[in-house]
């Protein structure tokens, strides 16, 4: 079935640093891939998506983009701040039955000032 | 523009007890969506519903219930409460699948 790989954590980084979190997929078909945050104490918000391979999804200095031949979807940042702090989860959209989402495990990141 | 509201935000039951968590949906949604997320782990799909009918399932058994309301309100039943059911429980409405919005979550205890 799909499956979805994050890089483990956590992660620790001091404010301005360049972030990468990596992301895999396993899917049949032509799934949409989405990045989603999770601040302490809610829900899941979502932070990015791309629906086509080579798509690129941003919003808030976050970038990741759909990358069919290897099967990625990874998170970049290019100068992270504290209020970053927070899990972060890879997610595929199942384009069959129920189009349900299908997440990572989720890697938490620190942002120290 | 109203979004997911969960209710309640905690609550703790004993063990074979069951419990009813309720979800109000976005307004202009129609699909309503449930997932168990575990401490430390991603959310893992329940169920879906869509015109007050499951349309899709996750690996949960069928102590795992659910409605949809006329009104695109959800709620989740679990009969039978076990100690592994403990988890946040995020209700999320969509259209017709597309555009998901999370509520915050209701945070079951199964003591």
């Amino acid at each position: 079935g799909n499956s979805v790989t994050q890089m483990e954590g956590p992660v620790t980084l001091s404010e301005e640093a360049f972030l990468t979190i990596n992301c895999t997929y396993t899917a049949t078909g032509y799934p949409s891939l989405f990045w989603y945050v999770q601040y302490p104490g809610e829900g899941l918000q979502l932070l990015l998506k791309a629906t086509k391979a080579d798509d690129k999804g941003s919003n808030k200095g976050f970038e990741a983009t759909y990358r069919k031949e290897t099967t990625s979807f990874h998170l970049e940042k290019g100068s992270v701040q504290v209020s970053d702090s927070a899990v972060y989860f890879c997610a595929l959209s199942d384009v069959q039955g129920a189009q349900k989402l299908v997440f990572g495990q989720g890697t938490r990141l620190t942002i120290n000032p | 523009e109203t979004g997911v509201t969960q209710s309640p935000t905690h609550l703790i039951k004993t063990r074979g007890q069951q419990v009813t968590l309720r979800c109000s949906s976005q307004s202009g949604h129609n699909t309503v969506s449930w997932y168990q997320q575990a401490l430390g782990q991603g959310p893992q799909f329940i169920f879906q519903y869509y015109r007050e009918e499951e349309n899709g399932r996750g690996n949960f058994p069928p102590r795992f219930s659910g409605l949809q309301f006329p009104n695109y309100s959800s709620e989740l039943n679990v009969n039978a409460l076990e100690l592994d059911d403990s988890a946040l429980y995020l209700c999320a409405s969509s259209f017709y699948g597309y555009g998901y919005t999370f509520g915050s979550g209701t945070r079951l205890t199964v003591v």
